[in-house]
């Protein structure tokens, strides 16, 4: 079956500094892939999505490229600030109902 | 635009007490309506799903139960609540047209079974 598998956390940096947190997925065909945040004690939110790939998705600063040879969806923000600690959950779709998500990773970022 | 509402915000029960927690979506229809349980953590567990009035299936055998009285509202219910079913209860849903599939999650609910 799909599965989506991301680095375990925290991790942990500076205001400023860059950050890539890792994704990879396996899945047949061409998934959709999607990160998405969930700030403290609120629900998640979709941030960005690529549908195939070499597509690059983009929001808030925040990047992912589609890299089908890879199998993965690596997220990176080249200048984090302290309001972006919060936990990032990888996802696919493969054009059925149900996703399968990471498990997520927390971020904190001190000032 | 479309909004998603769960109520209540928090919630605490005594073990054995029912539990109904609901979830409306406004500005859709015809959505696609999940529930998942965060439990001690970041992970997400989902716990039904449904794809219209009535259509309710379930990924995880417990004691929960939903239900799906109107096209844009979707009911988690309990008849007797377990120290396990303690958790961050989220709500989502996604649009049958167009073919990403992206879910919309409401604000949760946080229950604490005691």
């Amino acid at each position: 079956g799909d599965s989506v598998t991301q680095m375990e956390g925290p991790v942990t940096l500076s205001e400023e500094a860059f950050l890539t947190i890792n994704c990879t997925y396996t899945a047949t065909g061409y998934p959709s892939l999607f990160w998405y945040v969930q700030y403290p004690g609120e629900g998640l939110q979709l941030l960005l999505k690529a549908t195939k790939a070499d597509d690059k998705g983009s929001n808030k600063g925040f990047e992912a490229t589609y890299r089908k040879e890879t199998t993965s969806f690596h997220l990176e923000k080249g200048s984090v600030q302290v309001s972006d600690s919060a936990v990032y959950f990888c996802a696919l779709t493969r054009g059925s109902y149900i996703p399968t998500f990471g498990r997520g990773t927390s971020l904190i970022v001190h000032p | 635009s479309q909004t998603i509402h769960q109520w209540p915000a928090t919630l605490v029960q005594p073990v054995g007490s029912p539990l109904s927690l609901e979830c409306t979506v406004e500005g859709t229809s015809n959505p696609n309506l999940y529930w998942y349980r965060q439990a001690a953590g970041r992970g997400l567990q989902l716990l039904f799903y449904s794809v219209g009035i009535g259509q309710i299936s379930s990924e995880v055998p417990q004691n929960l139960s939903a239900s799906r009285p109107q096209d844009r509202q979707f009911i988690l219910s309990s008849k007797k609540l377990l120290l396990s079913d303690s958790g961050f209860y989220l709500c989502a849903w996604s649009g049958l047209a167009g073919v990403f599939h992206e879910q919309y999650f409401g604000p949760g609910t946080r229950l604490t079974v005691t």
